[in-house]
């Protein structure tokens, strides 16, 4: 199985940062690799898919890059409602998430 | 619009028997994989396993193999998770998800809003 580690567990944050968000795999996923967004009780939304492609809707502040064993999700200027948990998962051989970053106001 | 809407919210006693269902509206159900996630209280995300409406094809996550049972009536949309015999554990929110990529496996693009699942005596 190809297990997912993100980092930080927990970040604290102001509005106007530049927030970085890491995710390890355990093998090599080429650039299946999805994020996600989820706010208390909502569920998931789809930010990145295949490592830098950018949902529809989604704003172009949120970035998505890496290939293989590493990957990261930039948001180049947090707003108030980037305030949320982040996961990575990968797609390349069954499904499986990372543990999850919490995005929190400094 | 396209959409997942899913069944309700349940309380049931350890050892029942249950099952949640995920009905898709807008789009080919039968054309797209659908997954079923698992978020216990406060925690992470968990793939349980996915299914392919148009033929049933079923995969499971190790992890979930055996605890539960995935399933899709096609003629109604409509997939499902269900468990034979309950636990305090199995206590979660119980999200479905729709594979964006028709052919494979990919990303979850639209999500159900979730049922919760309390277990409890």
């Amino acid at each position: 199985d190809i297990q997912m580690t993100q980092s930080p567990s927990t970040l604290s944050a102001s509005v106007g940062d530049r927030v970085t968000i890491t995710c390890r795999a355990s093998q090599s996923i080429s650039s299946w690799l999805a994020w996600y967004q989820q706010k208390p009780g909502k569920a998931p939304k789809l930010l990145i898919y295949k490592a830098s492609s950018l949902e529809s809707g989604v704003p172009s502040r949120f970035s998505g890059s890496g290939s293989g064993t590493e990957f990261t999700l930039t948001i180049s200027s947090l707003q108030p409602d980037d305030f949320a948990t982040y996961y990575c998962q990968q797609y390349n051989s069954a499904l499986t998430f990372g543990g999850g970053t919490k995005v929190e106001i400094k | 619009e396209v959409q997942l809407v899913q069944s309700g919210a349940e309380v049931k006693k350890p050892g029942e028997s249950l099952k949640i269902s995920c009905k898709g509206s807008g789009y080919s159900f039968t054309s797209y994989w659908i997954g079923w996630v698992r978020q216990m209280p406060g925690k992470g995300l968990e793939w349980m396993g996915i299914i392919y409406p148009g033929d049933s094809d079923t995969r499971y996550s190790p992890s979930f193999q055996g605890q539960v049972t995935i399933s899709a009536d096609k003629s109604i949309s409509t997939a499902y998770l269900q468990w034979s015999s309950l636990k305090a554990s199995d206590t979660a929110m119980y999200y479905c998800a729709r594979i964006q990529a028709a052919a494979g496996l990919d990303a979850f693009d639209i999500w159900g809003q979730g049922t919760m699942v309390t277990v409890s005596s």
